[in-house]
């Protein structure tokens, strides 16, 4: 249980093209999740935690506008980067609570490579 | 202000032998700590929650401890094998609250045949 699943693993785009990632709980509900960047050799840094059925709340530093998040269901939240350019290629990982698991634990998404050339 | 400080350097151990991580922060007044297991171009994966008022946690092979005093977790991981080897991050609830996570830089373990 509490599988967490992201798509697509590995995306390599055009600079200034936009690029959207899905983060998906596929046996649970997650009312929150929480969407990280890791550059390499560095650990994970949250980038914002979205809620389903409202905005967004984004950590100093991150702009909202370029980084999109849309938590539509219950079960998925998105991440859009717009106008990408190389310095925003990273690891993306994304995250849910799991509730009837205890409030506190976090599980994570396989992660999404992006390359932008 | 906030640290939360992985030796950086990779740790290198005999398969059999036991594996001790050490988690140091500053600054934080943690309700609990957590520890993840992360492979090379993987997400993270729970490995162990310790709150403050529990001092050790076992499951498995893993045992954490966690002195609030020492504002030090360590992680040990007993009869080590290869398949152990992976980056581990220690992690602390943010000062905001909202069960946000704040990672450390994580260790690399590798356990050697």
């Amino acid at each position: 249980g509490a599988v967490v699943s992201q798509h697509p693993s590995r995306v390599i785009c055009k600079s200034g093209t936009s690029v959207k990632i899905e983060c998906r709980s596929l046996d649970f509900q997650a009312t929150t999740m929480f969407w990280y960047r890791q550059f390499p050799k560095q650990s994970l840094m949250l980038m914002a935690t979205s809620n389903e059925g409202s905005k967004a709340t984004y950590e100093q530093g991150v702009e909202k506008d370029k980084f999109l998040i849309n938590h539509a269901s219950l079960t998925l939240s998105t991440l859009t980067v717009t106008s990408a350019h190389p310095e925003d290629s990273s690891f993306y990982i994304c995250s849910a609570k799991s509730p009837p698991r205890g409030q506190e634990t976090q599980y994570f998404g396989p992660g999404t490579r992006l390359l932008v050339l | 202000s906030q640290k939360i400080e992985q030796n950086s350097e990779a740790l290198n151990i005999q398969e059999g032998k036991t594996a001790t991580l050490t988690c140091n922060y500053t600054n934080y007044s943690p309700a609990y700590l957590q520890w993840y297991r992360q492979d090379p171009g993987r997400g993270p994966v729970f490995l162990l929650l310790i709150r403050e008022n529990e001092k050790e946690k076992r499951k498995e092979r893993l045992k954490v401890t966690f002195d609030t005093t020492l504002k030090q977790s360590l992680f040990h991981i007993t009869a080590s094998q290869p398949a152990d080897s992976a980056t581990y991050l220690c992690a602390l609830e943010s000062t905001g609250g909202g069960n946000k996570l704040t990672f450390g830089t994580g260790t690399q373990l590798k356990v050697e045949l």
